[in-house]
Parts: C-alpha cells; sequence; structure tokens
C-alpha cells in the first residue's frame, strides 16, 4: 500500500524558521518532491530529493532519509507569503515502468507577525 | 502562466450529468497526469498518460474515464456526477513518462456538483 503522512496544520512566527516532517510506506520508491500550493491555486515546485541528505535552495531546504521513509522541509526566514499548504509527494512506481505520483494531505502553514 | 492549460476554469453542473474537463500540456511535455482535490484533501492521483498511452492507474471510479489524443491534449471525462464529484481537477505535464522531472500544474478546474 502506499501511505503518505504529514501534519495537518502548523503556525509559525514571522522571521524564523519551521520544519514540516513528512513520512512515507511505498511499494516503491523513486524520488520524493516538496510542493507548496496556495489556496485555490495550482502546486509549484519547491524541491526533489532523490538521494539520501539535503538539498538547500535558498530559504527552503529539503532532507531525506530513505532508509527511514522520513523527509522534511526547513523554511528559514519566514514570511508572511509564506503561509501555504506544503505538499509532500513520493515518485512510486506505475507499470510499464511509468510512475505515480502520491501526494500527502498537505500541511496548511499560517505565518503569524 | 506554468504553461499548461485547463478549461473550464469554474464549472456548475447538476447530480446525473456529464462533464469533460481539457487539458493541454506544456509545450514539448508527453505526460499528462490527473488529481482530484476535494475541499481541504490532498492531491488524489486519477491516472497518467504518456504519448496516448495509460501508463499508471490511481483511485479512479469507473465513472470517470479519460484519454490523450495523438496532439498530446487530454480529456477526463466525468459521469453520472454525484454531489461528491465537486472538488478541483488539476492536470500536471512532465517531458517523460517515469516522473523524474518536475510535474508542472495547471490552474485547475473547479467542478462544483448541485
Amino acid at each position: 500500500g502506499q501511505n503518505i503522512d504529514q501534519p495537518t496544520e502548523m503556525t509559525a512566527t514571522e522571521g524564523a524558521i519551521v520544519q514540516i516532517n513528512c513520512t512515507y510506506q511505498t511499494s516503491g520508491f523513486n524520488g520524493l518532491f516538496w510542493y507548496q500550493q496556495h489556496a485555490g491555486e495550482a502546486p509549484t515546485f519547491l524541491s526533489y530529493n532523490v538521494l539520501d541528505g539535503l538539498e538547500e535552495k535558498g530559504r527552503f531546504s529539503s532532507f531525506l532519509s530513505r532508509s527511514k521513509g522520513y523527509s522534511y522541509l526547513l523554511l528559514k526566514e519566514l514570511q508572511m507569503k509564506d503561509s501555504a499548504s506544503y505538499l509532500c509527494a513520493v515518485r512510486d512506481r506505475g507499470y510499464s515502468s511509468a510512475s505515480k505520483i502520491i501526494f500527502g494531505s498537505g500541511t496548511r502553514l499560517s505565518i503569524r507577525p | 502562466d506554468s504553461g499548461v492549460t485547463q478549461t473550464p476554469k469554474h464549472l456548475i453542473t447538476a447530480t446525473g450529468q456529464r462533464v469533460t474537463l481539457r487539458c493541454s500540456p506544456r509545450s514539448g511535455d508527453l505526460s499528462v497526469y490527473w488529481y482530484q482535490q476535494s475541499l481541504d484533501q490532498g492531491l488524489q492521483f486519477l491516472i497518467q498518460y504518456y504519448n496516448g498511452e495509460e501508463r499508471a492507474k490511481g483511485n479512479i471510479l469507473e465513472r470517470f474515464s479519460a484519454q490523450q489524443f495523438p496532439d498530446l491534449h487530454s480529456e477526463l471525462n466525468l459521469s453520472s456526477l454525484e454531489l461528491g464529484d465537486s472538488a478541483l481537477y488539476f492536470c500536471a505535464s512532465s517531458p517523460t513518462p517515469t516522473g523524474a522531472n518536475v510535474l508542472t500544474f495547471g490552474a485547475g478546474s473547479r467542478l462544483t456538483v448541485l
């Protein structure tokens, strides 16, 4: 089966740091994505991890541990515009060498002044 | 503009009806994914096509069907609509079938079933 877990909601303060965790159990694993989605809008790509370790991209970093089925997204120097849902997604195996991209339910992050 | 075009943006219809949602992938992308997002829910994977062929299937109801045409645009057909089918339907595209590339999402089609 496939299961992706992340906290439903988080709150953080402007200028601070927040870590959003994601754990997954899938029949196959070929990479993990993080997407940002503002309410009513399309998800936009933040990061992609396929190997263990930390990927840093500006204020956002993403970490992956394949042995633990665990990832986190780290957001630094939080800004009000970072208030959004953050979606963890795992690239699983479909058939004919295709892949299913399975999303978690998302973490709604609220930034307070 | 992400380059992925979805029409219509909004659609209101009644239970029992049938609707068709359309998606044009980003130029150069051969793979199309369909997702359903109900209110305050995550993205539920429905189905994936690559260059006209079905490549992966998720929790797509039998009342729903999709296809990808030779010009690579895709259509998602929803029939015998129920209230619970009200949702945002997103299409995403990528260059390859393996999803190794980033998925680029369209703006979505918001379906309301009354």
